[in-house]
């Protein structure tokens, strides 16, 4: 089976600060995809990032980067220099493989980021 | 548009009744999903369609759930004898193959009184 953990409920950051977002994970599958999903107070499901599990290198899109530890099974995100438009709810996702049925992409209990100004 | 469309917007409904929310995804995209976000909660995998291949029906919460898609375009997701626990968001994500990142749509409310 496949489980996806996010265990920071909210996080506060300091405008232009970085912060870490945890996520672990777990699954059978030897492939397998990991996401990060914003969702503003709009509503919207805005795609951030994306690891294949046998990428050598960490994923990084502009100021976004996934710190991706294999063996512990964890898949942090890192936003640099935050924005106050920075302030969101992340998902951590996860699309398995054949060995745990099938590629369906499932979601964490997510964390809201308070940017403070 | 060309983005992931989904109707109602809104829904309200009495107790018992059913609803048919319906999602039609981005052109070309072969996988379709559907997850229900309750309030300030994550997201909860209903169901999952992948060209044609048979649905991954493994999150539909009771039997009063079910969903159909035709081919790789519209998709409908029925709730029969709606509870007050079926109050939630509703969203449609579609994905241009099995392995890509989802597109979402603005997802159907449906509130049971």
């Amino acid at each position: 089976a496949q489980k996806i953990t996010q265990t920071q409920p909210g996080m506060f950051v300091q405008e232009k600060e970085a912060v870490t977002l945890d996520c672990t994970y777990d699954t059978s599958d030897p492939s397998y995809g990991l996401f990060w999903y914003k969702q503003p107070s709009s509503g919207e499901m805005i795609f951030l990032i994306y690891q294949g599990s046998y990428d050598q290198q960490n994923a990084t899109e502009g100021r976004y980067s996934l710190n991706f530890q294999k063996a512990r099974k964890s898949a942090n995100l890192v936003i640099s220099a935050s924005q106050l438009g920075d302030s969101a709810m992340y998902f951590c996702a996860m699309r398995g493989g054949l060995n745990t049925g099938g590629f369906k992409t499932i979601f964490g209990a997510g964390t809201r980021l308070f940017v403070k100004a | 548009g060309a983005g992931v469309s989904q109707s109602p917007s809104n829904k309200v409904t009495e107790k018992g009744k059913d609803v048919e929310l319906r999602c039609d995804p981005i052109s070309g995209h072969t996988a379709l999903y559907w997850y229900r976000q309750r309030l300030g909660q994550g997201l909860e995998f209903l169901i999952y369609f992948q060209g044609n291949s048979a649905p991954d029906k493994s999150g539909l919460p009771s039997d009063r759930f079910s969903a159909e898609r035709t081919g790789e375009s519209v998709s409908t997701l029925t709730i029969q004898r709606t509870q007050q626990e079926d109050s939630a968001v509703y969203l449609c994500a579609s994905s241009p193959r099995a392995t890509g990142e989802l597109f979402f749509g603005e997802g159907s409310r449906l509130t049971v009184l």
